[in-house]
Parts: C-alpha cells; structure tokens; sequence
C-alpha cells in the first residue's frame, strides 16, 4: 500500500533532549515536506526537500534541521527543543511535488514539550 | 497562492449527494484547484484536483465554473466517514511548492 509513514505518532519529552521525528514514503517520490499544525494558524510549512541531498527551508525553519541522504527518508530534527515547538507534525510527499500532483500526508506525530 | 473563500461549515443527510462550494475570484491561469480532507486525528487526504475541465475519480467529483471563479466539490453519497474539514487550495506551485491550507469547511454527516 502507497503511504507515508511518520514515527513517533506521539511523543512527550523535556525541553532541551534532542529528537527526532522520522518520515518514510514508499512511492519513489522526489518531493517531500514537513507541516505543523497548530490551532487557528492551520498548516504551515517547515522545510521541504526536491530532491535527495536537496532540502530548503519553508515558512517556520527555526529550531527545526531536516536531512534527505536517500530519497525515501526524510527526517525532522529538533536539536534543542523548546515548548514553543510543541504541535501537531505533518510529513508530505509528492512525485515532483508539481502543481498536477497530488501531495500524500502522514498520520501526523503529535509533539509535547515540557 | 491566491485566496480561496469556502463556508465555515455544512451539514448533510447520510447517503445524500453533497456540494461543497468554493470561490477563488482571484485565481490565475496556472493556479490548480486541489481538494484534501483532514479527518480527526489523522493528515489531510488529498481527495481530487483539477485546472479546467471537470474531473471524477472514486471518491468524488470536481465542477469548475468556466471562468474558473469557483468550484464544487461533490461528493455523491455522503457517509459518515465523510465527515471532516474538507479545504480548497489553489496550487500554483511556485517557491517551495507548499500547499496553503485556509479554515477549510466542517462536514457533518447526520445519520
């Protein structure tokens, strides 16, 4: 089955121990990018990748890293985390990440940091 | 992106068609109209996109006004799996090819 697989699917921990929150496509998609959910501010962009060894950052890349070393992974790092970051986690990805593509999401990884 | 206006939220009978309305007056002529839906506690779901023409696919259909002002999304048969935030995006693609997620209209689905 075609999927987008995020772990953890939910995670407490303290501010300042270092996490990371893993994204996994099985369709040989190019594109891949992470969101954020958080009330009333709806999705927002993280930092996205075209392609392998090829990431930039989106809307909110600060306290955030991300790495694409082979094309099916795509990991989300948080070296410092801090309460602000606390939030509901989105991983995406597309074949090319066009317009005539459709995105395909994870389940999403919901973060509490205290 | 260019903005999309959808109504906050809508209710319909399960097993009745449902349309779900979009307007995006300031579209431009590369702008794609894609729909996702987010069920609670899971990623939004993409569920159809189109430029111009109509479009279906196995979960609904897609009606776009000819001067591509506004579209429907319709979903024959509602279910009570249906029920979520369905969002109209309009896709340019350009920058970082981020998908712009507005509020979005809350589909409930009455048994």
């Amino acid at each position: 089955e075609a999927q987008v697989t995020q772990n953890p699917r939910y995670l407490i921990t303290v501010t300042g121990k270092k996490l990371t929150v893993t994204c996994s496509q099985n369709m040989n998609h190019e594109y891949m990018s992470w969101y954020r959910q958080d009330p009333g501010l709806g999705l927002r962009q993280i930092y996205y990748s075209m392609n392998v060894e090829v990431t930039d950052k989106g809307d909110v890349p600060e306290g955030y890293k991300v790495s694409r070393k082979e094309k099916r992974n795509f990991p989300l790092i948080l070296e410092s985390p801090s309460p602000n970051q606390t939030s509901l986690y989105f991983c995406a990805s597309s074949l090319l990440g066009r317009p005539n593509q459709p995105q395909h999401f994870g389940d999403g990884t919901r973060l509490s940091i205290l | 992106d260019a903005k999309t206006t959808q109504p906050n939220s809508m209710e319909s009978n399960e097993e009745e068609p449902v349309h779900l309305p979009c307007n995006h007056s300031t579209i431009s002529g590369t702008d794609y109209i894609h729909w996702y839906r987010q069920l609670p506690s899971q990623g939004p779901e993409y569920v159809i996109h189109g430029l111009t023409s109509n479009v279906n696919n196995r979960m609904a259909s897609l009606a776009i006004a000819e001067d591509r002002k506004s579209s429907t999304l319709i979903l024959h048969r509602a279910t009570l799996r249906d029920a979520a935030v369905y969002y109209c995006i309009l896709f340019s693609g350009a920058g970082s090819y981020q998908l712009t997620f507005g509020k979005g209209t809350k589909l409930s689905v009455i048994p």
